[in-house]
C-alpha cells in the first residue's frame, strides 16, 4: 500500500525542547513538503524539498529546520526558536515536472506545554 | 502575490440539500486549482481538480469548473450526506522562481451535514 506516514499521531514536549516530527512516503515521489495548520485557518508552507540533499524555506521557516537524506524521508525539528509551536502538522510528497498534486500524510499534533 | 479567497463558514446543510463552496482566485498565469478535504484529525485528501480553464473536476458528487473569466472555482454537490460534514480547501498551484510548484491554500470552509 503506498502512502504517507507521519508519527505519532500525537507529541507533548516542554517548552525549550526542539522536537523531530517524523514523515516517510513509499510513492517515490521526489518532491516532499511540511506545513503548518493553525485551529480555523488554512495550511502554511514550512519548507520544502524538490531533491535528495536539497530543500528550501517556505513561508514560515523560522524556528524550524529540515533535513532530505533520502528520498524516502523529510524528518522536521520544531526548535525551541519557534515562538508558538502548538500546531497540527502536514507532510505531504509529489512528483515534480509540473503543477502535480500533493498526497497528504495524517498529520502529527504537536502540544508544547 | 496569488491567493485563494474561499467564503468563510460554517455551511449547515439538511441532508439532500444542494451544496455551493465559493472560491476566488487571484493568479498571474494559468494555475492549476484544486480542491481538497479534511475529515476530523485527518491529513487533506485530494477531492478534485482542473488544469486549464473551463476544465472541470468532479469526484463522489462533486464538481467545480475552473472558470478564468471570474477567476472562479466553486464547489457543487446536488445532494450532501451526513459523511460530507469535513472542512474543504480550495488552493491553487504557484510556481516559484526555482521553478518548483507550491500549493496556496484557502483559510478552509467547515461544512455541517444534520440528517
Amino acid at each position: 500500500d503506498g502512502g504517507i506516514t507521519q508519527s505519532p499521531k500525537y507529541l507533548f514536549r516542554k517548552e525549550g525542547q526542539n522536537v523531530t516530527l517524523s514523515c516517510e512516503q513509499n510513492l517515490n515521489h521526489d518532491a516532499m513538503y511540511w506545513y503548518r495548520q493553525d485551529p480555523g485557518q488554512g495550511l502554511r508552507l514550512i519548507y520544502y524539498s524538490q531533491i535528495v540533499n536539497d530543500f528550501q524555506k517556505g513561508d514560515i521557516a523560522e524556528g524550524y529546520s529540515v533535513s532530505r537524506e533520502k528520498k524516502e524521508s523529510f524528518p522536521l525539528t520544531v526548535t525551541s526558536a519557534q515562538k508558538n509551536p502548538t500546531a497540527f502538522y502536514l507532510c505531504a510528497s509529489s512528483e515534480t515536472g509540473g503543477a502535480n498534486t500533493q498526497y497528504f500524510g495524517p498529520g502529527t499534533r504537536l502540544t508544547v506545554l | 502575490g496569488n491567493s485563494v479567497t474561499q467564503m468563510e463558514g460554517p455551511v449547515t446543510l439538511s441532508e439532500e440539500a444542494f451544496l455551493t463552496i465559493n472560491c476566488t482566485y487571484t493568479a498571474t498565469g494559468y494555475p492549476s486549482l484544486f480542491w481538497y478535504v479534511q475529515y476530523p484529525g485527518e491529513g487533506l485528501q485530494l477531492l478534485l481538480k482542473a488544469t486549464k480553464a473551463d476544465d472541470k473536476g468532479s469526484n463522489k458528487g462533486f464538481e467545480a469548473t475552473y472558470r478564468k473569466e471570474t477567476t472562479s472555482f466553486h464547489l457543487e454537490k446536488g445532494s450532501v450526506q451526513v459523511s460530507d460534514s469535513a472542512v474543504y480547501f480550495c488552493a491553487l498551484s504557484d510556481q516559484s522562481m526555482d521553478s518548483s510548484y507550491k500549493l496556496i491554500f484557502g483559510s478552509g470552509t467547515r461544512l455541517l451535514v444534520r440528517p
